[in-house]
């Protein structure tokens, strides 16, 4: 069955750096996503991606995140200038269409360590 | 606004005996649901979803789930418990356009040999 997959499983960092994590959504899946989970708290939802463009963004999704799909594969969340507060499991999901009817399919997650 | 709550952070049961993972939804308007499993060190799977169809929903693994809206409540319920049935459980509301999930804080189940 096709996955979401992303890479790297674990990155460590440290504050003020940037860093990107990477994810390759199914193929014929239109719509992505970033979703995080700081540990010990609900799954958050920061971004939808859909034909080159931000669909929805949530508050969390400030001026120091960004997505692209900078190829017709890879979807990437970028933090510029790391906080400590970052550190958190970083969800990639895709789906073939929005909806209810059209569930998310997530990655394994990279967890993101913020010294 | 949409809002999960998942009553119970660590259920216990013995394999073979029936699992039970309460969830309660608060929605504006006549909402999707879902539960979601997380074994360790993989991603979220979908187990099973509701989207106004029928109350009583089959997903995969022998998990069911049944949409009671007098009570707000779409409980996950398995009629006997295997080992690899440990995991985290996450029950999920979405927004009407489907484009934001909102997730529960999760229910660790742990399944006594």
């Amino acid at each position: 069955e096709p996955e979401v997959t992303q890479t790297p499983s674990h990155q460590v960092t440290q504050m003020g750096q940037e860093v990107i994590l990477r994810c390759v959504p199914i193929s014929n899946h239109l719509y992505f996503y970033w979703y995080r989970q700081i540990l010990g708290q609900k799954v958050e939802f920061l971004v939808s991606f859909y034909n080159n463009e931000i669909s929805e963004k949530s508050e969390i999704f400030d001026d120091q995140f960004s997505v692209e799909r900078p190829d017709g594969s890879n979807f990437t969340l970028k933090i510029r200038s790391t906080k400590l507060e970052d550190s958190a499991m970083y969800f990639c999901a895709s789906s073939v269409s929005a909806g209810v009817n059209s569930p998310l399919h997530f990655g394994n997650g990279t967890r993101l360590t913020v010294t | 606004a949409q809002s999960v709550t998942q009553l119970d952070s660590h259920v216990s049961v013995s394999e073979g005996t029936p699992v039970l993972l309460r969830c309660n939804y608060s929605s504006s308007y006549s909402p999707s649901l879902f539960w979601y499993v997380q074994h360790p060190n993989k991603g979220l799977q979908l187990l099973l979803k509701y989207t106004s169809a029928a109350t009583l929903v089959k997903g995969i693994n022998g998990f069911e789930a049944e949409f009671k809206k007098s009570e707000t409540s779409f409980h996950l319920t398995k009629p006997s418990a295997h080992m690899s049935d440990a995991a985290e459980y996450f029950c999920v509301v979405s927004d009407s356009t489907g484009n934001q999930f909102y997730f529960g804080t999760g229910t660790s189940l742990t399944v006594i040999p």
